[in-house]
């Protein structure tokens, strides 16, 4: 069956600006979560979502970083006035409930110049 | 806060050798998982270790579990190249805002004639 699905693949942003990366959830799964990976790092928890809510944001490392999930699959993570800290790759995972495993999507590479 | 630390950072094998990695954790928790990721791609989930004593295989791998001394290992038998990649180890619990995982910083393995 179809594996997470994150969108766009690679993101190049200017500092300051705005922008949203998408994550399709296995079918079915229903919990969501997102990482941020630097390189050479472990991936780093930024929000879980059960359902349609955020039951844990404490990753989100400011104010500029906010995600969505509102009919309880797709979601959303949307970043305003990007910094070239944020520059990394942002990973999505889902987990069906009773199962231990998080699938994890291929993440999207953002670079902000 | 939760720590989790993977040694060696780096591993150079000989074909044909046995290794064994390690990962150790600062707090108690529910479950210990080990995912693989090679370059530029996501991460691949290869066990989930639930108690103490768990001890999964898979092909050339073998992971264990001490709780007690918030221990595991990851034992490689007669290395291949094809195991060449990006090993992290992460701990999480099973429900709710516990499920977050907390990844280590990984060990890459390079498997040489």
């Amino acid at each position: 069956g179809a594996g997470v699905s994150q969108t766009p693949s690679n993101k190049v942003t200017e500092k300051g600006k705005y922008v949203e990366l998408r994550c399709d959830p296995i079918s079915g799964h229903t919990a969501l979560y997102w990482y941020r990976q630097s390189l050479g790092q472990g991936p780093e928890f930024l929000i879980y979502f059960q359902g349609t809510g955020a039951a844990d944001d404490s990753g989100l490392p400011n104010d500029r970083f906010f995600a969505v999930r509102p009919e309880g699959s797709v979601s959303t993570l949307k970043i305003q006035r990007t910094e070239r800290g944020d520059s990394a790759v942002y990973l999505c995972a889902s987990r069906d409930a009773g199962s231990d495993t998080q699938y994890f999507g291929p993440g999207t590479r953002l670079t902000v110049l | 806060e939760l720590k989790v630390e993977q040694n060696p950072l780096f591993l150079s094998m000989q074909e044909g050798k046995n290794y064994t990695i390690y990962c150790n954790y600062s707090t108690t928790s529910d479950r210990l998982y080990w995912y693989r990721q090679d370059p530029g791609k996501s991460l691949e989930s290869l066990f989930v270790l639930l108690s103490n004593g768990a001890v999964k295989q898979e092909g050339r791998l073998m992971a264990s579990l001490d709780t007690k001394a918030r221990l595991s290992t990851l034992h490689i038998t007669a290395a291949v190249h094809d195991l060449s990649a990006t090993y992290f180890c992460a701990v999480g619990g099973y429900t709710g805002a516990n499920s977050k995982l907390t990844f280590g910083k990984g060990i890459t393995l390079s498997v040489r004639p």
